[in-house]
């Protein structure tokens, strides 16, 4: 199956700083990227898409300020966490698809587990 | 909202034994899909069903769906310890929607 992969897989900052994530597919071109956030023994929550090329999409109550997102080409998505604060404490979960996102299937990376002290 | 909801939120068997998991949503969909994630790790895809699909198989695994009651089942056969995670079905409209998840633990 395809592979999605992240860097780094997890980080310790301090608060007040900026950390980015990255998120790649490593044998396929990804024409849709998707970031979620899951909070220990919760589920996924969407947080934004990002196509190729062009800005990314925020779901409701995610800042877009503060989670910069950047998907400069087809196998390559950022997500930087900017002026970090203990409650964004989380792992970050990255995903692509190669095709049509409402029909093919969505692969995920390893996740990222992102502390802020 | 959360589209999908799971049942059980947890489950333990005994190895060899059957498992099976419910997920439930309420929108229609295009597809359903199930994940399994190892606890602290990513999510790994497992089955991919479409809307026009009532079953399919993989393995170990068996996937049903049942757009008339919005529902959908995955059964995992003869058990194995190595299938303890969290499972997630995930509903596909416009866009990909998680169900709260269920913890299987298979004791040895």
């Amino acid at each position: 199956g395809a592979v999605v992969s992240q860097h780094p897989s997890w980080v310790i900052c301090k608060s007040g700083t900026s950390v980015k994530i990255e998120c790649r597919s490593l044998d396929f071109q990804a024409t849709t990227m998707f970031w979620y956030r899951q909070f220990p023994k919760q589920s996924l929550m969407l947080m934004a898409t990002s196509n190729e090329g062009s800005k990314a999409t925020y779901e409701q109550g995610v800042e877009k300020d503060k989670f910069l997102i950047n998907h400069a080409s087809l196998t390559l998505s950022t997500l930087t966490v900017t002026s970090a604060h203990p409650e964004d404490s989380s792992f970050y979960i990255c995903s692509a698809v190669s095709g049509v996102p409402s029909t093919d299937t969505q692969y995920f990376g390893p996740g990222t587990r992102l502390t802020v002290l | 909202s959360q589209q999908g909801e799971e049942d059980p939120q947890a489950l333990s068997i005994q190895e060899g034994e059957n498992a099976t998991m419910n997920c439930s949503y309420k929108t229609s969909i295009n597809n359903l899909q199930w994940y399994r994630q190892n606890s602290g790790r990513g999510l790994v895809h497992l089955i991919l069903i479409r809307s026009n699909e009532r079953e399919k198989h993989s393995g170990r695994l068996r996937v049903t769906l049942d757009t008339s009651k919005k529902s959908s089942s995955l059964l995992i056969t003869a058990s194995r310890a190595a299938d303890t995670a969290s499972y997630f079905c995930a509903t596909r409209g416009s866009r990909l929607t998680f169900g709260e998840g269920t913890q299987l633990t298979v004791n040895p």
